[in-house]
């Protein structure tokens, strides 16, 4: 059963432009959860997505956004980007109706 | 005050030794309890899930949960090198319908040969 993936893997912007982030969850999985990781914040929630409807959201500014698609696959947004946004982000598939979450292995995000 | 604190580390220990990895939190809402392991540059692999309070083991892994002290804790006997990673508590509640999950900030641990 093929995992999580995300693409890009490594992603290198300048201050101001805008990024998409892909997500394809594990075949069956409704349900996918991103997350931005930072050695100062940690593991930080974004936002979920459930059939296609956001269920659940962090605390991040309008310039992060996401969708997800009638095949379960997930997008994030991140316009204006700022230095501050450099991080790992990370996407987590899940059938939706548990509390076990599997990771993708990340997009790495430089600001410059 | 963060909802799920967890020492940072870094924390070293020589191959063979028993580890122990901790976390604490605030919110009683919180019914289920995970420990993730993240390998550099990898995203993180869930190690054990747990529900109620008291022990579960797998294999060289127990998870312990004390729901009255909240506190959960991870045990690792006789650790190996491949065990060096980052190890990150989380915990979970349903909030207005939907899953809230809240990590620690990940302890990183180094197991030396």
């Amino acid at each position: 059963k093929a995992g999580v993936t995300q693409t890009p893997r490594y992603l290198i912007k300048t201050r101001g432009q805008q990024v998409t982030l892909s997500c394809s969850p594990i075949s069956g999985h409704r349900s996918v959860s991103w997350y931005q990781q930072t050695p100062g914040q940690g593991l930080q929630f974004l936002f979920e997505y459930f059939s296609e409807t956001q269920r659940n959201k962090g605390n991040f500014p309008g310039r992060f956004s996401g969708r997800q698609f009638s095949n379960s696959r997930s997008e994030m947004n991140v316009s204006t980007l700022e230095l501050g946004d450099s991080a790992l982000y990370l996407c987590a598939s899940s059938t939706g109706e548990g509390n076990e979450q599997f990771f993708g292995p990340g997009t790495r995000l430089t600001v410059l | 005050q963060k909802e799920v604190e967890q020492d940072p580390g870094p924390l070293s220990v020589p191959e063979g030794a028993i580890v122990s990895l901790n976390c604490t939190y605030s919110n009683s809402a919180f019914q289920y309890f995970m420990w993730y392991r993240q390998y550099s540059r990898k995203g993180p692999e869930l190690l054990m899930y747990t529900y109620s309070s008291g022990n579960k083991e797998d294999g060289r892994f127990t998870a312990q949960v004390d729901k009255s002290s909240k506190y959960i804790s991870l045990f690792i006997r006789d650790s190996q090198p491949s065990d060096s990673a980052t190890y990150l508590c989380a915990m979970s509640a349903y909030f207005k319908g939907a899953q809230k999950l809240v990590f620690g900030q990940g302890t990183r641990l180094t197991i030396n040969p």
